[in-house]
């Protein structure tokens, strides 16, 4: 494995809660992503960073927001959760733009 | 924008018979980069194969060839010798190089069955 982890891995949360996951790595990568992936749905881009403090939107970004405070780890906030960010989370690292990215193994969030 | 198209949601293939997944793409960028990726049933997204833009050679892996035609903007997935282990969703992506960190778009994937 490409030495990402993924945490926590299972959560159920009530409408209206913050939620915040995590993404470590181990291989000093400087490209990292959040995906969610939805039945029916390829994985869509939430938001992305190309470095420490270097983030930026992807297509998917209202009602997340992102830090990168250190290289090898990226968080992702659901600030007030709703219903419709039901869904399966990834992250995934490269070390450049034109290599393959390696993905955790997703965290399955439930909001009621 | 970018955009990826796999036209088969589903597809059934015998034991031991080769297999091809279509895959469409539409950008405006010339560097660029495809994948695919395999999710079985477990969850986890697991790399197969990649193919540059600029690579005037179809990529190879193992049981995996993807059948790249640039002027027609097409990346198909081949398998051969299809195992029952082959069962699985299938995600064609791209990436921009040059541009937006990289950032790839999927397309909405095909669940491959293998029939023994």
């Amino acid at each position: 494995d490409a030495g990402i982890t993924q945490s926590p891995r299972h959560k159920v949360t009530e409408t209206g809660t913050p939620v915040t996951l995590r993404c470590h790595q181990t291989e000093n990568h400087r490209y990292m992503y959040w995906y969610r992936q939805d039945p029916g749905h390829g994985l869509r881009l939430i938001h992305y960073s190309y470095g420490v403090k270097d983030t930026d939107k992807g297509e998917v970004s209202d009602g997340y927001s992102v830090s990168r405070s250190k290289t090898e780890d990226f968080l992702l906030t659901l600030e007030s959760a709703t219903s419709s960010q039901t869904s399966v989370y990834f992250c995934a690292i490269s070390p450049t733009m034109d290599q393959p990215q390696h993905f955790g193994d997703g965290t399955r969030l439930s909001i009621l | 924008a970018q955009k990826i198209t796999q036209t088969q949601p589903g597809m059934f293939v015998q034991e031991k018979e080769a297999v091809t997944l279509d895959c469409t793409y539409d950008t405006s960028d010339q560097s660029y980069g495809l994948f695919w990726y395999k999710q079985p049933s477990s969850g986890e997204m697991i790399f197969l194969i990649y193919q540059g833009s600029y690579d005037e050679q179809n990529a190879t892996e193992g049981r995996y060839s993807l059948n790249f035609q640039k002027a027609r903007k097409s990346a198909n997935l081949v398998i051969s010798a299809s195992q029952l282990g082959d069962s699985a969703m299938y995600f064609c992506a791209m990436r921009e190089v040059n541009t937006n960190a990289g950032k790839s778009t999927f397309g909405d994937g095909t669940t491959l069955t293998v029939k023994p």
